[in-house]
């Protein structure tokens, strides 16, 4: 099964600094890959996506990147803000696109970011 | 929007005990999944269903089932409660599509075993 490995574990930067996460993962046959955040007690949102036939998407100050050959793909905030403060989660499955049904999502361990102000 | 619907918001059983979650997806949306996260963990997924058929298994034990009805609800039913069953239960929802499905979360519903 697909194992995503997701680095680090915590990281702390100050505000309005850049924060980059990075995860890589096993199965060539995973396609979606998405970054989820969450808050103490509450569920993960879904913050951005990407999937394998796009190799960077941004989303004002939230960037993913994919590198499908090095099985990789990496978060990337700028201009960090307190209430970025959070666990970041990666993910990744591969999506059947019609009448199969959908596969669980394979987590990453999650990143505590802490925004320093 | 509407958003994924779980409840009960937060539960306790004792140990041996049943416990059933509910889950109401995003409207619309034809998929739904169950997940586990304990404390300081990461989502493990449990199952999912598709249009009513269960899709994919993941680290479900056996003493727990579930179902997705003709509403598209579903149901996670947790039998023989352990103390280690304690966490916090995720339904998820999606809308299979061309584009490739996007999952969205509940807020979850908290299950402690005494």
């Amino acid at each position: 099964g697909e194992n995503v490995e997701q680095h680090p574990s915590t990281l702390s930067v100050q505000e309005g600094d850049s924060a980059v996460i990075k995860c890589t993962y096993s199965d060539s046959a995973s396609n979606y890959f998405p970054w989820y955040k969450q808050e103490l007690g509450k569920g993960p949102q879904l913050i951005i996506d990407i999937r394998s036939n796009v190799g960077e998407k941004k989303d004002q100050r939230i960037a993913v990147t994919l590198n499908k050959t090095a099985k990789h793909f990496s978060l990337h905030i700028t201009e960090t803000q307190p209430e970025d403060s959070a666990v970041y989660f990666c993910a990744a499955s591969p999506v059947v696109y019609s009448g199969g049904g959908a596969d669980g999502l394979t987590f990453g361990k999650g990143t505590h970011l802490i925004i320093q102000p | 929007a509407a958003g994924v619907i779980q409840s009960p918001r937060h539960l306790i059983k004792e140990k041996r005990e049943t416990a059933t979650l509910k889950c109401y997806p995003i409207p619309r949306h034809d998929t739904v999944y169950w997940y586990q996260q304990g404390p300081g963990q990461d989502p493990q997924f449990l199952i999912s269903f598709y249009e009513k058929m269960q899709s994919d298994k993941g680290s479900i034990p056996d003493r727990f089932s579930a179902q997705q009805f003709s509403d598209y609800h579903s149901e996670l039913n947790m039998s023989s409660l352990e103390l280690g069953d304690s966490a916090l239960y995720f339904c998820a929802s999606s809308l299979e599509g061309d584009s490739g499905n996007t999952i969205y979360f509940g807020e979850g519903s908290w299950l402690t075993v005494v």
